[in-house]
């Protein structure tokens, strides 16, 4: 089955630099890929996707990148607010199976003001 | 307003106690599914229903049960409740899975088992 792994498991940034949190699968048939925020004691929250017909995607300050020959995908935050500390998960799925999302163990970010 | 309501938000219970967490959302969604979270493990599936009288098994069934009688209502239960359980749990709803539709996340239920 799927499996995916998520690097690093903490980031530390200070306010305006960019973050960059990366996840590789193991799966060469997924084909979905969506990031979730969760805000300290609060639920997860999706934030941006990308599928696998698109290499790049912007909303923002926030950026979602996919190779899928390398088979992994990257989260780009750039301009980092304080607002932007949270854990976030990277997932990845099969769109023919329905919604078996597999998800990432997770990143804390930390953005220092 | 749209929501997947959880309940309850805490949870105490003993060993081989039975409980049930409640599922419920009000967006007509097919799609409901339950993830538990533990600290370096991230989200994992424990079973998801693609429609009423639909459930499968996710990839830590183990030890629970689900039904899914209405397409509203999706309830998490744990015949014999053990340590092992002790987690902070989420449902979640979409309307369409087969387009892997944003997932709308319950508030959580954070479940220790002593």
């Amino acid at each position: 089955g799927e499996n995916v792994e998520q690097h690093p498991s903490t980031l530390s940034v200070q306010e305006g630099d960019s973050a960059v949190i990366k996840c590789t699968y193991s799966d060469s048939a997924s084909n979905y890929f969506p990031w979730y925020k969760q805000e300290l004691g609060k639920r997860p929250q999706l934030i941006i996707d990308i599928r696998s017909n698109v290499g790049e995607k912007k909303d923002q300050r926030i950026a979602v990148t996919l190779n899928k020959t390398a088979k992994h995908f990257s989260l780009h935050i750039t301009e980092t607010q304080p607002e932007d500390s949270a854990v976030y998960f990277c997932a990845a799925s099969i769109l023919e199976y329905g919604n078996k999302l597999v998800f990432g163990a997770g990143t804390i970010l930390r953005v220092k003001s | 307003e749209a929501q997947v309501t959880q309940n309850p938000r805490y949870l105490i219970t003993v060993t081989g106690k039975k409980l049930t967490v409640t599922c419920s959302q009000n967006m007509n969604h097919e799609y409901m599914s339950w993830y538990r979270q533990d600290p370096g493990l991230g989200l994992r599936q424990i079973y998801y229903s693609m429609n009423v009288e639909v459930t499968d098994k996710g990839d830590v069934p183990e030890g629970y049960k689900v039904s899914r009688k209405e397409k509203r209502n999706f309830p998490l239960i744990l015949e014999s409740p053990s340590p092992n359980q002790t987690s902070l749990y989420f449902c979640a709803s979409s309307f369409n899975p087969t387009n892997n539709e944003k997932l709308f996340f319950g508030s959580g239920t954070q479940l220790s088992v002593l």
